[in-house]
């Protein structure tokens, strides 16, 4: 079944700096990879997604991009933010609609 | 605005009890979720409902069942808590079919077993 690696599982950078989260996937039949955002005691919450016909996409600081050949994606957060503090996930789907986590960043923005 | 409502924010059972924890959904979801997430490891899918009165495993369904008599609502049972089973319990509802793939989540149980 499909497999997703997320690095790092912890990342601390200053306030105003940029971000990067890395996820892989093994599944080549995988189309569709979801970014989820979860602050603490909350509920994870959909950020940003990206489809296998496109190869990046952008949401006002935050971007995702997409290698198919590579079999990696990841997350770009630009300027960060002390509410950019929060736990995040990345995913692939298997399947019809099920989809499979990486472990999770820890991410902290430093004042 | 989808609503993914769970039945209990926290809850503390002891070994061997049959535990029930309620999901509902109010926006006529096609699909529905349980995961349990822990430290490290992410979220991991435990079962998952396309319809009414199906049901499909997870990667870890051992020690679990789920109900799904009503399409808005999808029950996981622990048949008899073990102490491995203290995690947070999270459901989750996607509209289904073509592009319906954005999972929204319940605020979670926190279960401990004692």
């Amino acid at each position: 079944g499909e497999n997703v690696e997320q690095h790092p599982s912890t990342l601390s950078v200053q306030e105003g700096d940029s971000a990067v989260i890395k996820c892989t996937y093994s599944d080549s039949a995988s189309n569709y990879f979801p970014w989820y955002k979860q602050e603490l005691g909350k509920r994870p919450q959909l950020i940003i997604d990206i489809r296998s016909n496109v190869g990046e996409k952008k949401d006002q600081r935050i971007a995702v991009t997409l290698n198919k050949t590579a079999k990696h994606f990841s997350l770009h957060i630009t300027e960060t933010q002390p509410e950019d503090s929060a736990v995040y996930f990345c995913a692939s789907i298997q399947g019809a609609q099920k989809l499979v986590f990486g472990q999770g960043t820890r991410l902290t923005i430093n004042p | 605005d989808v609503k993914v409502t769970q039945s209990s924010r926290y809850l503390v059972k002891r070994t061997g009890e049959k535990v029930f924890l309620e999901c509902v959904q109010d926006m006529d979801h096609e699909n529905m979720f349980w995961y349990r997430q822990d430290p490290g490891l992410g979220l991991r899918l435990i079962y998952f409902s396309y319809d009414v009165k199906m049901k499909e495993k997870g990667d870890i369904p051992e020690g679990y069942s789920v109900s799904r008599e009503k399409k808005e609502r999808f029950s996981l049972i622990l048949e008899s808590a073990s102490t491995n089973q203290t995690s947070m319990y999270l459901c989750a509802s996607s509209l289904g079919g073509v592009r319906g793939d954005e999972q929204y989540f319940g605020p979670g149980t926190r279960l401990t077993v004692t």
